[in-house]
């Protein structure tokens, strides 16, 4: 089946630039997604990426999308403290299939 | 405000009780979800639904059932609960069907089996 791999805890300093990887194996993957979940709280859309773009921007976030190795991350620029939370990856195909998630990687910002 | 309201944040119960959780969203989506949440393992899907009445099984299924009488409320059930059933448990809504969509979460329902 699919799976969805990435690295469990990434820490950083307040003000530095933040990338969490993330890998894929379904090649047939239409949408794939980045959600945050905050201590205490459910999971929230953060962003979204189709397919066939390999790059889309949201403020201080950057998301690049390599299809050829199926690689998916998530850059976050002048990472604040508020920033710390477990972000997910997650990837669809089309039609009425359900998101395969990832374990979720622990973004601790430290001041 | 978009909500997913599940009714218990926390829950203790005792092993074989029969377990409710109650999911209730006020988007008038078609589609809910249950997932469970544990360290390490990352969310895994339970039970989901495409519609009143109907539920299909997710990755997890055994051990749990699902309720949807109506559009807006997804019940999940431990008919007899055990401890390996101690988890976080995610209710999900979203518009579009699958992934499609984006997916709104409640906050979650932590549930402890003694």
């Amino acid at each position: 089946g699919e799976d969805v791999e990435q690295s469990l805890f990434l820490s950083v300093r307040e003000g530095d630039s933040s990338v969490i990887n993330c890998t894929y194996t379904d090649s047939s993957s239409t949408y794939l997604y980045w959600y945050k979940q905050e201590p205490g709280a459910g999971l929230q859309l953060l962003t979204y990426i189709f397919s066939n773009m390999d790059m889309k921007q949201d403020q201080r976030l950057t998301v690049l999308l390599n299809k050829k190795d199926k690689h998916l991350s998530l850059r976050i620029a002048d990472t604040q403290t508020g920033d710390s939370a477990i972000y997910f990856c997650a990837e669809s195909s089309t039609g009425y299939s359900t998101l395969t998630f990832g374990k979720g990687t622990m973004l601790l910002v430290s001041p | 405000d978009v909500k997913v309201t599940q009714s218990s944040r926390y829950l203790v119960k005792r092993t074989g009780e029969k377990v409710f959780l109650e999911c209730v969203q006020d988007m008038d989506h078609e589609n809910m979800f249950w997932y469970r949440q544990d360290p390490g393992l990352g969310l895994r899907l339970i039970y989901f639904s495409y519609d009143v009445k109907m539920k299909e099984k997710g990755d997890i299924p055994e051990g749990y059932s699902v309720s949807r009488e109506k559009k807006e409320r997804f019940s999940l059930i431990l008919e007899s609960a055990s401890t390996n059933q101690t988890s976080m448990y995610l209710c999900a809504s979203s518009y579009l069907a699958g992934g499609a969509g984006e997916l709104f979460f409640g906050e979650g329902s932590r549930l402890t089996v003694l």
